[in-house]
């Protein structure tokens, strides 16, 4: 499968805990994004990767998120101390140099706070 | 501040007619644009893409228009199939940022009637 991967598909947690995502992209990708929507949004852009190298952060990401792509190959997400206000669907989603082609979107996380 | 508007949050159409979703934004320095579907419980897939320098772009069914004066633009289909019932989205992007960081409308549900 050439697409992007992403894990776990679903995620309950209860506030206060950490959570982690992954995300595996197009391997010929070097350009890796996350984006976060809510119900009745459109995705958010939260983050930019190209290679290893953290390019661009939203203001949308506080200081208890916080986001890696070691070795410029997969990437994670990591959420600390949950609020129900987390509570969204996490796109991660990767293109090749030249993204006006559009991105290559994963299915997404779907973390649930409670 | 919404830069990227889909003002119709639906749209129902009849099989085999022609569906045409809209799309305004407000900057203008937004020079490449995206139409992407998005069905339930998957991410978004790439639909066709216009940078400003075209006023149309055409895949198969799929046609994009580009008014830069109106910052307008619209997404065509012909014929619509009851395959192409999803929740639409736009997107636009300064590509001059070099991020190819997009901004997201909140969406249009297409509805094909068979």
């Amino acid at each position: 499968d050439t697409g992007v991967s992403q894990n776990p598909r679903h995620k309950i947690t209860k506030r206060g805990q950490n959570v982690t995502f992954r995300c595996d992209p197009i391997s010929e990708h070097n350009r890796l994004y996350w984006y976060r929507q809510t119900l009745g949004q459109g995705p958010e852009f939260l983050t930019y990767f190209q290679n290893e190298a953290q390019l661009e952060k939203s203001r949308l990401l506080s200081d208890r998120f916080s986001a890696e792509r070691p070795k410029g190959s997969f990437s994670t997400l990591e959420i600390q101390r949950t609020e129900q206000g987390d509570s969204a669907m996490y796109l991660c989603a990767s293109s090749p140099p030249l993204p006006n082609y559009g991105y290559t979107f994963g299915s997404g996380t779907r973390l649930t706070v409670v | 501040d919404q830069q990227v508007k889909q003002n119709s949050p639906s749209l129902s159409v009849q099989e085999g007619r022609i569906s045409i979703l809209n799309c305004d934004y407000t900057n203008s320095m937004f020079d490449y644009f995206l139409w992407y579907k998005k069905y339930p419980a998957e991410g978004p897939t790439f639909l066709i893409s216009i940078s400003s320098i075209k006023d149309k772009n055409e895949d198969g069914r799929f046609t994009v228009f580009l008014n830069k004066s109106a910052k307008h633009l619209s997404l065509h289909i012909v014929p619509s199939q009851p395959g192409d019932s999803a929740v639409y989205f736009c997107a636009a992007s300064p590509a001059t940022s070099g991020t190819y960081k997009y901004i997201f409308g909140t969406g249009t549900r297409l509805k094909v009637l068979a």
